[in-house]
């Protein structure tokens, strides 16, 4: 069954805890991302990555990190430098520039809480 | 990063009436493309438009670029109950997908 699977759909933490949001695709896409959406706001950018091994900041990066060790794996850490963490967060893939398809595919989101 | 701007907000609709919403850039866009999240849903990849001028239809949604390719714009007739949700605008450029802060769509049946 491919897809983005994205875990777990609900988290709770308390404040000063790092947290890491699982990433897993089998697309076989070469490029993923991480948005953070919070209520009533668009998406935006936290951290993407175009091949394993290699990413970059986005937008919003301070008080996350990640990691691309595989191609089909891109963990979101949130650290307790990030001073406002709770939020929906959305990972996503897209198949290749090269290939011109550049739509993205979205997993379920987790929705993380801080407390 | 290039930046897109998107414009209403928020759209309340009277089910059957049309509504139009626009994505703008002050910057040439090589194409943009445009999502549907549902409530409590997540983004859904809807199309991409890549020429001048482009138009592209979807059942009751018209998606159209512009001639300077610097907005785009969704209009939808006889917008029903299934239309609610949130419509994101998105721009591929520096190897990344930057998305506009959308436009939140609510129908009145």
């Amino acid at each position: 069954d491919g897809g983005i699977t994205q875990s777990p759909k609900y988290l709770f933490r308390k404040e000063g805890q790092n947290v890491t949001l699982s990433c897993e695709q089998n697309l076989n896409h070469d490029a993923m991302y991480w948005y953070r959406q919070d209520p009533g706001q668009g998406l935006r950018l936290i951290y993407y990555s175009q091949i394993v091994n290699d990413f970059q900041k986005g937008d919003i990066a301070e008080g996350y990190s990640v990691s691309r060790e595989k191609k089909e794996s891109f963990p979101l850490t949130v650290t307790s430098a990030q001073k406002n963490p709770t939020a929906f967060y959305l990972c996503a893939t897209q198949i290749d520039r090269a290939s011109g398809h550049t739509e993205a595919f979205f997993g379920q989101g987790t929705r993380l809480t801080v407390v | 990063g290039q930046q897109v701007m998107q414009i209403p907000q928020y759209q309340h609709v009277q089910e059957g009436e049309d509504f139009t919403t626009y994505c703008n850039s002050s910057t040439t866009l090589s194409n943009i493309q445009w999502y549907k999240q549902r409530p409590g849903g997540h983004p859904v990849f809807l199309i991409q438009l890549v020429k001048s001028g482009e138009v592209k239809k979807q059942k009751r949604l018209t998606f159209q670029f512009g001639e300077a390719k610097k907005n785009s714009s969704l209009h939808i007739t006889a917008t029903q109950t299934t239309d609610v949700g949130t419509y994101f605008c998105a721009v591929v450029g520096d190897y990344k997908l930057s998305f506009g802060a959308g436009t939140t769509v609510t129908v009145r049946a």
